[in-house]
């Protein structure tokens, strides 16, 4: 059966330091590789994605994403957190060649000051 | 454009009550999909489907039925509600595979 395992339910780091959070992913013939974050009360964005090509994605916010065939693993890392990067960050895969989206359990980043 | 709209946004039942939540979306995605959040679970999947007329079971499917007679909607249905199905209910939409999927603002439900 397809599944996401994140294995850090909740990360405390301080400000300007560096952060990992770990994604492992069940391997499928197709699947494509997502993190979300949900910020308090709110609903689930859209922070990256893997499709193919290029091990390494980026997003906007400085965020970034190594895909690792060989270990399944999709880990998220920042050089320098900021405080407003506090949220929860669910790590998901589609599968199926498309439309089942299977998410991690999800690991709180708490950045303190 | 709206995105995805989730009707009612809270809601409260008693067990054995039956109800809809309403899930529309105005960007004609093919895609959409209904998931359940509880604390330390993540999210996970109840029903998709990939287009009007098809749906499938995702992670948790008992005690919920769908349908998709159009693109835009796709309704979740609560047969017989239980303290168990008390969530955050959130649906969401794609307009293909790999394209990343838009969310509601969801419903927090409450079964007594």
């Amino acid at each position: 059966a397809q599944s996401v395992t994140q294995l850090d339910s909740q990360v405390p780091v301080f400000e300007e330091a560096p952060v990992e959070l770990r994604c492992n992913y069940s391997s499928s013939v197709s699947v494509y590789l997502f993190w979300y974050v949900q910020y308090p009360n709110q609903g689930l964005q859209l922070l990256l994605k893997y499709l193919s090509g290029s091990t390494l994605v980026e997003s906007i916010n400085g965020f970034e994403a190594e895909f690792n065939k060989s270990q399944t693993s999709f880990h998220l890392r920042k050089p320098s957190v900021h405080i407003s990067d506090t949220a929860e960050y669910f790590c998901a895969g589609e599968y199926n060649q498309g439309g089942k989206l299977i998410f991690g359990q999800g690991t709180e980043l708490s950045v303190k000051p | 454009n709206a995105g995805v709209t989730q009707t009612p946004k809270f809601q409260v039942l008693k067990t054995g009550q039956s109800m809809t939540l309403q899930c529309a979306q105005d960007m004609n995605h093919e895609y959409m999909s209904w998931y359940r959040q509880d604390p330390g679970m993540g999210l996970r999947l109840i029903h998709y489907s990939v287009g009007a007329g098809i749906t499938d079971q995702g992670e948790v499917p008992n005690g919920y039925n769908v349908s998709r007679s159009t693109t835009e909607d796709f309704p979740l249905r609560l047969l017989s509600a239980a303290p168990s199905q008390t969530s955050v209910y959130f649906c969401a939409s794609s307009p293909g595979a790999g394209r990343g999927y838009t969310f509601g603002s969801g419903t927090r439900l409450t079964v007594v």
